[in-house]
C-alpha cells in the first residue's frame, strides 16, 4: 500500500537553531515528490518538486533532498516566520493523485 | 493573479441538512481537485476532474458526497444528508498538467 510517514510530528528549535524534517515514503512508480508549506487557516503553499534520488532545491533557507526512500527538509538558521506546518506528498503518477503525509509543525522562537 | 476560490469559508449546519461548498479554479488551470483534512487523517483526495470529466472519485467516501464540474470555472462538492463525522476542512486545488497544484484557503465545516 501506498504510504508516506513524516518525522517528527512537531518541531521547536530557537531561532537560528538548524534542523531537518524527514519523508519517507513506499510508493510504486514515483513520479515526484512535493513539499508544501501551510499556516493556520490557509491552504497549503507549494514549495518543492524532486524527480529523482539526488535532487536537490533551494528556496532562501530551505533546502529539499530526495532519496530512493525518503526525503529532507533542511531548514537552516530558522527565523521565527518560518513556523508553520510542512508537508510532504507524492504523486504516484495517475494526472495528480498526490498522497500526503500528516505533516511536521514546527514552531520558532525568537 | 487570483488564486484558487473557495465559498463559503466556514458553514455550520445541523446533522441531516445538505452542504454545498463551491470552488473556482485558477483561470487556465485543468485540472481541480477536492481533498478533506482532518487530524486524524490528515489531507486526503477525494476526487479529481481533468477538463471538467470526474477521473477518479475512489476517495469519497460515501454515496453522501457528490461532486460536479458543470464548467472549466467552477465545481461543486455536495453532502446530502450531513454528518458530525463530515466535519472537516474542505480543500480544492488547481493545476495545470504535469504542475503544482495550488490550493484555495478551504471551507471549514462544522456538523452539529
Amino acid at each position: 500500500e501506498d504510504q508516506v510517514t513524516q518525522s517528527p510530528e512537531a518541531l521547536r528549535l530557537q531561532e537560528g537553531e538548524s534542523s531537518s524534517l524527514n519523508c519517507s515514503y513506499t510508493v510504486s512508480g514515483l513520479r515526484g515528490l512535493f513539499w508544501y508549506r501551510q499556516d493556520p487557516g490557509k491552504g497549503p503553499e507549494f514549495l518543492f518538486t524532486l524527480y529523482s534520488a539526488g535532487e536537490e532545491k533551494e528556496k532562501e533557507r530551505l533546502k529539499a533532498t530526495l532519496t530512493k526512500k525518503e526525503s529532507f527538509l533542511h531548514i537552516t538558521a530558522p527565523k521565527p516566520e518560518d513556523s508553520a506546518t510542512y508537508l510532504c506528498a507524492v504523486d504516484r503518477g495517475s494526472q495528480g493523485n498526490l498522497i500526503f503525509g500528516k505533516g511536521t509543525k514546527l514552531s520558532v522562537k525568537p | 493573479d487570483a488564486g484558487v476560490i473557495q465559498s463559503p469559508r466556514h458553514e455550520v449546519t445541523e446533522m441531516g441538512q445538505e452542504v454545498t461548498l463551491r470552488c473556482k479554479p485558477i483561470s487556465g488551470h485543468n485540472s481541480l481537485f477536492w481533498y478533506r483534512q482532518t487530524m486524524m487523517r490528515g489531507l486526503e483526495l477525494l476526487i479529481y476532474f481533468n477538463n471538467n470529466v470526474p477521473i477518479d472519485d475512489s476517495g469519497m467516501p460515501e454515496d453522501r458526497f457528490s461532486a460536479k464540474m458543470p464548467n472549466a470555472s467552477f465545481s461543486t462538492l455536495k453532502i446530502q444528508p450531513s454528518e458530525p463525522r463530515d466535519s472537516a476542512v474542505y480543500f480544492c486545488a488547481s493545476s495545470l498538467p504535469g504542475q503544482p497544484q495550488h490550493f484555495g484557503d478551504g471551507t471549514r465545516l462544522s456538523i452539529l
